[in-house]
């Protein structure tokens, strides 16, 4: 049962054209991230929610932002999506910070056009 | 800066034969270290975790090693399956801070 739940699992964009991707978990876990993925590399962090604290990577561009109405849901919004920002997003969600594992969503995979 | 390395970026293995997989980390304050399962189009899964308190831990044929002397962890995968081959990362965290993930070895099982 999936217990981090990604839509849509593929997503196609127009250059500059705002898109946002969801997220939601069963988990009741405190904390979500949200992580971007190019091909053969490692996930890189963007930001992530700490119950409702925002705590934002010092290199992610403003051209990412983040929403997290409810325990269960989080949103990313990339307002004006270039051709590098094609790429696979990643949820994740963990009960705290410290020394608890990382649960991933399957992703949302984003062209861009 | 902290820095995850691991020293083989791709691995091929006979099946049924045992594989390790490496990684070195340079931060001497990591003190929980994970590694992780990534299949092609899927996000990556948990395997197994470790804290510096110990230097050995095992699960259901996997076992992970802690060496802190040198900070270098591994991997080890017993009776390799087809199933097996995916792209494994470890992850280390130092208290209060998110996890660092290294650059990844894929993991090839031959028939």
């Amino acid at each position: 049962d999936a217990m981090v739940i990604q839509n849509p699992r593929y997503q196609v964009t127009q250059f500059g054209k705002p898109v946002t991707l969801s997220c939601s978990q069963t988990l009741n876990h405190n904390v979500m991230y949200w992580y971007q993925q190019k091909s053969s590399q490692a996930p890189k962090l963007l930001f992530h929610y700490y119950d409702k604290d925002f705590n934002n990577e010092a290199d992610t561009p403003d051209n990412f932002q983040s929403r997290r109405p409810n325990t269960s849901f989080c949103f990313l919004d990339i307002r004006s999506p270039g051709l590098g920002d094609a790429a696979m997003y990643l949820c994740a969600t963990s009960r705290d910070h410290v020394d608890q594992p990382q649960h991933f969503g399957d992703g949302t995979r984003l062209s861009i056009l | 800066g902290e820095s995850v390395g691991l020293h083989l970026p791709t691995l091929s293995v006979q099946e049924g034969d045992n594989s390790i997989i490496n990684c070195a980390y340079s931060n001497s304050a990591s003190d929980y270290f994970i590694w992780y399962k990534q299949e092609s189009g899927k996000g990556p899964q948990f395997i197994i975790d470790i804290r510096s308190n110990m230097d050995k831990r095992q699960g259901q044929r996997v076992t992970v090693l802690l060496n802190k002397t040198v900070k270098h962890l591994s991997l080890q995968i017993a009776a390799t399956q087809p199933g097996d081959s995916a792209v494994y990362f470890c992850a280390l965290g130092a208290a209060g801070n998110k996890l660092t993930f290294g650059g990844g070895t894929r993991v090839l099982v031959k028939p």
